[in-house]
């Protein structure tokens, strides 16, 4: 499996945006770029994911850089709620399971 | 159910003793998987079930480890002979489908504390 790289923590202010970056430059032609996000003593939230195209959807917009080496998981208005791990992760089309690295800790300060 | 429910949430146990975890997965869904978290770790894959049969075990540690979903629903990770390292939150996820790209649901998991 394709191995991502990420920040292990950034800090943000309420209200601001966050760009969360994830470097992938081993990524194959088939893996899917997949982001969670895990709240304290919660399990993984599902966020977002994509394979080529920028994807937005209610919770956050994924940025895929046109190499696909890169990606930029991005929170248009931080919350105190969003503070969390985040996690990027590839998936294959040919197998079913992801694999989390240690992820992205984010703070949110009000 | 509206989401995936583990049972128990908390267990302790003492070394060597058998458990069991139960999953409950939300209704429909056909894949299920298994996972554990170590304290400042992300979740390690343990096995992934689609319908009955377990289509990847290939995370499961070792042979003290096993996993059932008879009935293609609730699905039950047993540990034998709990050893102090097994203690860690045990996630179970569920998705409509394999594939990984329908994104997975998580139940907030069962910590087991092995003492």
């Amino acid at each position: 499996d394709a191995k991502t790289t990420q920040p292990n923590s950034m800090e943000s202010n309420e209200e601001e945006p966050v760009h969360l970056p994830c470097n992938h430059s081993t990524i194959s032609g088939t893996d899917y770029i997949h982001w969670y996000r895990q709240l304290p003593s919660q399990g993984p939230e599902y966020v977002i994911h994509g394979l080529t195209s920028n994807v937005n959807n209610r919770m956050a917009s994924l940025a895929i850089a046109e190499d696909r080496k890169s990606s930029t998981l991005i929170l248009h208005r931080a919350t105190l709620r969003d503070a969390a791990v985040y996690y990027c992760i590839l998936s294959s089309l040919n197998t079913d399971k992801l694999i989390f690295g240690t992820g992205t800790r984010l703070q949110v300060f009000p | 159910g509206a989401g995936v429910s583990q049972t128990p949430s908390n267990k302790v146990t003492e070394k060597g003793k058998y458990v069991e975890l139960r999953c409950d997965p939300i209704s429909g869904h056909t894949a299920l998987y298994w996972y554990r978290q170590s304290l400042g770790q992300g979740p390690e894959f343990l096995i992934y079930f689609q319908g009955t049969g377990a289509a990847d075990d290939s995370g499961l540690p070792n042979d003290r480890f096993f996993a059932v979903r008879p009935e293609g629903s609730v699905s039950t990770l047993k540990i034998q002979r709990t050893e102090r390292g097994d203690s860690a939150v045990y996630l179970c996820a569920s998705s409509p489908a394999g594939g990984g790209w329908d994104g997975y649901t998580f139940g907030s998991g069962t910590r087991l504390t092995v003492v």
